[in-house]
């Protein structure tokens, strides 16, 4: 199993800011991905974070607004750029397919709230 | 269009009684099927999946493929099952695939 911690848990920004959310993973791992989950919505993907190479972002979600990192195979960030109250959600980090077959394990979450 | 499908936003059952929360899929190809738990103040955590075919905390779920089909089940339920289920599948098997969830279905369970 893989255990996944990020920062910060919980966050109020204005409108126009910027936030970087940090995930810590306890063990080398290749993927890490990154969901939204808004408000009453099920989870979706922003994109996927190869170490070494650049993400890859699904359809609706780019570059500009949600930059990510990927400096070293514990470690990803995402910022969530020039905010608007749509950006208020949790946001997750995760990591699998690679451990005990395709289980994916969840960080525990960053509630973002924009005003 | 690769899509989860969870009709039920909430099921509200008493405890003794069956439950069944419904998952219907659309996937091009053999995807592989999960049921995601998130209990209250926890982070979202694997339940099961279909090709163990096991059963936990007395969940089943079986995969049917011409429903495209993968209802969770459970005889009696408790009210420690009360919690977020959500259905969701990746794609063939190989390493570090994405996961596509449903909406998700809340189970209360009262006594």
């Amino acid at each position: 199993s893989a255990v996944i911690s990020q920062k910060p848990s919980r966050d109020i920004c204005q409108r126009g800011t910027s936030l970087t959310i940090q995930c810590q993973v306890d063990s080398q791992v290749t993927m890490m991905f990154w969901y939204r989950q808004q408000p009453g919505q099920s989870l979706t993907l922003i994109a996927t974070a190869n170490q070494g190479s650049e993400a890859t972002y699904e359809s609706g979600f780019v570059i500009d607004k949600f930059p990510i990192s990927r400096p070293n195979l514990t470690f990803s960030t995402l910022t969530v750029s020039n905010m608007s109250p749509e950006d208020s959600s949790i946001y997750l980090c995760s990591v699998g397919g690679g451990f005990s077959g395709y289980e994916q394990f969840f960080g525990p979450g960053t509630r973002l709230t924009v005003l | 269009a690769q899509r989860v499908t969870q009709p039920e936003k909430l099921l509200s059952v008493f405890k003794g009684a069956p439950v069944e929360l419904k998952c219907n899929y659309s996937y091009s190809g053999s995807p592989e099927l999960f049921w995601y738990v998130q209990y209250s103040r926890q982070r979202l955590q694997l339940l099961l999946r279909h090709i163990s075919r096991e059963s936990i905390k007395g969940f089943t779920a079986d995969l049917n493929k011409g429903e495209t089909s993968f209802h969770l089940k459970k005889p009696f339920a408790q009210e420690e099952d009360s919690a977020m289920y959500y259905c969701a599948l990746s794609g063939p098997r190989q390493a570090g695939t994405a996961l596509i969830f449903g909406k998700g279905t809340t189970l209360s369970v009262s006594s």
